[in-house]
């Protein structure tokens, strides 16, 4: 079975350029997660979604942030424009809906660098 | 507010050598504990867990107590190997929340 699946691995923009991370979940997990873990930290929840409906937005910076799952399957998590406090690995879960300590599982992050 | 403390590292030892990872956490409630592995190019793994107190999680010859009475979920592994070297995360989720809080992480290299 496939694991949670994220795009691009790594990537490289200038400052005040936009970007996009996407993540497709593992096959039946309705619940989605986008975490941010800077360098040298753990990993800090952005935003969480059961199906279409994010329900945990509370740590987006909504200025430049945003982040969209249309059809309740895969999601992308925007930045417009980046800063240079941007760089950091973009890492996507997800867990299976509704099962009370459903087990997270971690894609493989997108490494973001802002020059 | 809810957090997680983790020894700092980096952390290197020689195979076969005793591990500890010291995690001490401050929550309300009753939260369940999580260690996270993280291999070089890799995502998080769920290493081992525990949901209340005096419960030992255990996976892959490491091993975790949630000591309630002192906070803390110190990580332990009797003889490590070359494979262990990784990050290793502490981690909290508050009884009915889904949201993860996580230590800074603890770097380990093993040594052949």
């Amino acid at each position: 079975e496939a694991g949670v699946v994220q795009s691009p691995r790594y990537k490289i923009i200038e400052k005040k350029q936009p970007v996009a991370f996407w993540c497709n979940p593992i096959s039946g997990h309705n619940t989605l997660y986008w975490y941010r873990q800077n360098l040298g930290q753990g990993p800090e929840l952005l935003i969480r979604y059961e199906n279409e409906e994010a329900v945990d937005d509370s740590q987006l910076p909504k200025d430049r942030f945003s982040a969209e799952r249309l059809k309740g399957v895969d999601s992308t998590l925007k930045i417009q424009p980046a800063e240079l406090g941007d760089s950091a690995v973009y890492l996507c879960a997800s867990s299976l809906a509704g099962a009370a300590g459903a087990e997270q599982y971690f894609g493989p992050g997108t490494r973001l660098t802002v020059t | 507010g809810d957090s997680v403390t983790q020894m700092e590292g980096p952390v290197t030892l020689s195979e076969e050598a005793f591990l500890t990872i010291n995690c001490t956490y401050t929550a309300t409630g009753y939260p369940s504990l999580f260690w996270y592995v993280q291999y070089p190019g890799e995502g998080l793994q769920l290493l081992l867990k525990a949901t209340k107190a005096d419960d030992k999680g255990s996976n892959k010859g490491f091993e975790a107590t949630y000591r309630k009475e002192t906070t803390s979920f110190h990580l332990e592994k009797g003889s490590v190997q070359v494979s262990d070297s990784a990050v290793y995360f502490c981690a909290l989720r508050l009884q009915g929340a889904q949201k993860l809080v996580f230590g800074q992480g603890t770097r380990l290299t093993i040594n052949p």
